[in-house]
């Protein structure tokens, strides 16, 4: 049963650390799209890729946060330096261009 | 641009009973239309999908949707509801598998409470 997995589960750090939070998308697909979802947003698109290209990072705060493909079989989500309002649950999604997408089970992240 | 909008943030369901959840949706041609089911702690699970042809779709653990063009609509149904079913669900759509257009517009999400 392929799925996507994503580490860590949990983060807990304090405010200017760097947060690094990675994900492997299902073998073969070709797109992977990162997610913050919160209480009071919701479900907010950050970034996604095709083909390891990134395609639109239009929902990412440019100055501090940033997203990679260094392979096929890994995607990062870097936040340098956290501040509390970063604190929320990181999702990442693979998919094949199809418009359906695979969730990972995310990465809750708490900065203090 | 699209948009989906879900009215209701919050319903309550007895065990055993029919379930609907409403979903409109914007876009200006056919679009692709998704639910999705998030379990306290989880990430979505997909649980059905339009994409053209048949209205009505059926999906995993016992659910349908019927796509409504006229009334840009797209709600979710379940015959019996089980104490598992409760969840967040959320409806997206998207603008199909053209070139750069994979992303989906999430709804705000409908949260189910099951009661016995």
């Amino acid at each position: 049963d392929a799925r996507v997995t994503q580490t860590p589960r949990d983060k807990v750090t304090e405010m200017g650390q760097e947060v690094t939070m990675r994900c492997q998308p299902i073998l073969g697909h070709n797109t992977v799209f990162w997610y913050r979802q919160t209480m009071m947003q919701g479900l907010e698109l950050l970034a996604y890729f095709r083909n390891r290209a990134p395609l639109d990072d239009s929902g990412m705060p440019k100055d501090r946060f940033s997203a990679e493909m260094p392979d096929a079989t890994l995607a990062t989500l870097k936040i340098q330096p956290s501040e509390p309002r970063d604190s929320a649950v990181y999702f990442c999604a693979s998919g094949l261009g199809t418009g359906e997408q695979y969730f990972g089970p995310g990465t809750r992240l708490t900065v203090t | 641009a699209q948009s989906v909008t879900q009215p209701d943030i919050h319903i309550t369901v007895s065990e055993g009973a029919s379930l609907e959840l409403r979903c409109n949706y914007s876009y200006g041609a056919t679009p692709y239309l998704f639910w999705y089911v998030q379990s306290p702690g989880q990430g979505l699970q997909l649980l059905l999908k339009y994409f053209s042809g048949d209205t009505l779709v059926q999906g995993i653990k016992g659910f349908e949707a019927e796509f409504k063009r006229s009334q840009s609509s797209f709600n979710l149904r379940k015959p019996s509801v089980h104490w598992s079913d409760a969840a967040e669900y959320f409806c997206a759509v998207g603008a199909g598998s053209n070139f750069g257009n994979e992303k989906l517009t999430f709804g705000t999400g409908t949260r189910l409470t099951i009661i016995p």
